[in-house]
């Protein structure tokens, strides 16, 4: 079993691109998150996905942001006309969600996608 | 809105000691708290996982407390190791708007362990 993963690592874009990051959760898990974390600071919650549906976004999300998990499995986050106020890394997290209760498992985070908009 | 402060911002201790990192939460009405270790550049790495009925969980060195109606939780590292030396991050778990869960994290405590 591998963990979480992301892809890329490592984006170096110029301001006013798009970029997309990926990420592939721990395959028996039903949630995964999105957070971003900027120097010195510890991660904020930017949304979530249960199954294929996105449950809860942050006001963090600007409308320059749509996050997508098409078939329940991985999950892309899409920035569009970046802005040097998105460089962050930014972090996917899965969990278990047993059916039926609302008892959330432990989050497991991936490597993160270190994001340098110049 | 949910608050977490962590206690110290950071901390260098010589091998071998034992220490504390304090993390505190302002609502209480919290399903559970995970502490996470963070090295450079990397991603986080869960350490340990408290539910809200539960007072401490222990992993090898690590002991974690909670105590919810005052809003703290404390990770206790015993005999410090080099290896040790990383940001060690408090996030809180709760719950809003029905079942939407999530976790609100603190600034994180940046440990040294000199040898």
């Amino acid at each position: 079993d591998t963990g979480v993963s992301q892809d890329p690592r490592h984006k170096i874009t110029k301001r006013g691109q798009n970029v997309t990051f990926r990420c592939d959760p721990i395959s028996e898990h039903n949630r995964l998150y999105w957070y971003r974390q900027t120097l010195g600071q510890g991660p904020e919650f930017l949304t979530y996905f249960q199954n294929e549906a996105q449950l809860e976004k942050s006001r963090l999300l600007s409308d320059r942001f749509s996050a997508e998990r098409p078939k329940g499995s991985f999950s892309t986050l899409e920035i569009q006309r970046t802005e040097q106020g998105d460089s962050a890394m930014y972090l996917c997290a899965s969990s278990l969600v047993k059916g039926g209760t609302v008892g959330v498992g432990e989050q497991y985070f991936g490597p993160g996608t270190r994001l340098t908009v110049t | 809105k949910q608050e977490v402060t962590q206690i110290p911002a950071a901390l260098s201790v010589p091998e071998g000691e034992n220490l504390v990192l304090n993390c505190s939460f302002t609502d209480s009405a919290i399903y559970n708290l995970q502490w996470f270790r963070q090295d450079p550049g990397k991603g986080l790495t869960s350490l340990l996982l408290i539910q809200s009925s539960q007072r401490e969980q222990t992993s090898g060195r690590l002991n974690a407390s909670l105590d919810k109606s005052s809003g703290r939780s404390t990770l206790y590292i015993a005999a410090s190791q080099p290896g040790d030396s990383a940001t060690y991050l408090c996030a809180v778990g709760a719950f809003s708007g029905g079942s939407n869960y999530k976790l609100t994290f603190g600034k994180g405590t940046l440990l040294t362990v000199n040898p």
